[in-house]
């Protein structure tokens, strides 16, 4: 069984950068594709990106490109995904979420971070 | 970029009722399609996969139909534990995904 638990809150100043984290229990990094999706207050789901294990790339939605920078520390079997410049449209609750077979089967428990100024 | 259009945005059903909600792809996804859960304060839940395939767990009361553009999700009797949002995602284009607006169900 796969546990993904995420790091605690956090508040930010438009223009600041924030790194959210995800540490794997119960399988390694190395046998997950990580994903990672967001839910401003109120609003729906809207992927990030994630590891295509088809090319062993890490691929953004076109949206984040620029910002967004998803990386995995194998040794600690964590996954971290940093947004840049931030502004107030980035408050929202940031998931991690593993694909299974194009489905995404475990998530982490959301991490809040707020852009305030 | 492949659009997701979910309808109703929220509906208000008593418990035992039949509820259905629409999804529709904005080009032929085949059945590249899935169907999650969300209670408040809670991760999303994977219901549906596959158009039409229960997760394994998942109440037999839940079900999903459909192909090509237009996708059901259905609850054959509405419980009070399945006031929630629902979201659709479809997958036509891996390695990305899209996810529909959502449906918030409530009780009358």
């Amino acid at each position: 069984q796969v546990q993904l638990v995420q790091s605690g809150a956090e508040v930010k100043k438009p223009g600041a950068s924030v790194k959210v984290s995800c540490k794997v229990s119960g399988y390694t990094l190395t046998e997950l594709s990580m994903h990672w999706v967001r839910q401003a207050p109120g609003k729906g789901l809207e992927w990030m990106g994630g590891f295509d294990p088809e090319d062993g790339e890490t691929i953004y939605a076109q949206k984040f490109q620029g910002r967004v920078t998803m990386t995995e520390d194998t040794s600690t079997d964590t996954a971290y995904m940093e947004l840049s410049s931030l502004r107030s449209e980035d408050t929202a609750v940031y998931y991690c979420a593993t694909d299974g077979i194009a489905s995404f089967d475990y998530w982490g428990q959301g991490t809040l971070v707020t852009v305030s100024s | 970029d492949i659009q997701m259009t979910q309808s109703p945005s929220s509906l208000s059903a008593s418990v035992g009722d039949r509820v259905t909600i629409t999804c529709q792809a904005s080009q032929d996804i085949s059945n590249y399609l899935n169907w999650y859960q969300q209670k408040p304060g809670k991760a999303p839940k994977l219901l549906i996969y596959d158009a039409s395939n229960l997760e394994t767990g998942v109440p037999s009361r839940f079900s999903g139909s459909g192909s090509g553009t237009d996708f059901t999700f259905t609850i054959s009797s509405l419980q009070p534990e399945d006031i929630a949002t629902y979201y659709c995602q479809q997958y036509d284009n891996l390695p990305t995904w899209t996810f529909g607006q959502g449906t918030k169900v409530e009780i009358k």
